[in-house]
């Protein structure tokens, strides 16, 4: 099963958005509705902020979004804010009981 | 307040074995699906497996990269999720993390703090 793709790193200034892409196959991301999202600071656990592709964890900010579009999931942060500087990673159900995460992405709020 | 602490990493000899413990509180165990996720220094995140809870039949399930050499159980009586790690590699080196399971392989609510495995001779 190999890895989803996302951008090795993307940026944004305070208060713009930044979107994160996640590219799989039909097989994962374009087959289930089982995407999710984690945000992992330095040294840190990571920290669920989108399941099933576009829900929010209670505590999570609305700031935070997700949506689908075939094979390609997307995580959208607005008003960026300090705190959001982190690793970000999707994860899709890939069948047969198996899970795939992508790469990671590097946020950098500017 | 719900917890998972995983406790067992440490440093093993390639082909040796390791045994990580997930102790949980602060919620009915028994109830929920838990998985295990790595991460090797400097890299992503990488699944790991999972076992299901009673409801589901409580039996595992294992990525590709490690079936066959790793085991996962559960005592529910006890609220601790086990990792079994046979015939380690050095690409076995990582930060093991158990996680609770919002569903059935949906995704992870809870994650430990993770414990560290370095396979090295």
């Amino acid at each position: 099963q190999s890895a989803l793709t996302q951008p090795r790193s993307v940026s944004g200034s305070p208060g713009q958005s930044v979107t994160i892409s996640c590219t799989g196959t039909s097989s994962d991301v374009g087959g289930y509705s089982y995407v999710s999202w984690y945000q992992q600071h330095p040294g840190k656990a990571p920290k669920l902020v989108i399941f099933d592709v576009s829900k929010r964890p209670s505590g999570v900010p609305d700031r935070f979004s997700g949506s689908k579009s075939g094979n390609t999931a997307s995580l959208t942060i607005s008003g960026l804010q300090a705190e959001d500087e982190a690793d970000y990673y999707c994860c899709s159900y890939a069948g047969s009981y198996t899970l795939v995460f992508g790469g990671g992405t590097k946020l950098t709020v500017l | 307040e719900v917890q998972l602490v995983e406790s067992g990493g440490g440093l093993v000899q390639p082909g040796r074995s390791l045994r990580l413990s997930c102790t949980t509180s602060g919620f009915s165990f028994g109830d929920y699906v838990i998985n295990w996720v790595r991460q090797a220094p400097g890299k992503g995140l990488e699944w790991v497996g999972f076992i299901r809870s009673k409801v589901y039949g409580g039996t595992p399930g294992y990525a590709a990269s490690v079936k066959g050499r790793f085991t996962i159980s559960r005592d529910d009586s006890k609220s601790i999720a086990y990792l079994q790690m046979n015939s380690l590699k050095t690409e076995d080196t990582a930060v093991y993390y158990c996680t609770r399971d919002l569903g059935l392989l949906s995704a992870f609510d809870i994650w430990g703090q993770g414990t560290m495995v370095t396979v090295s001779s």
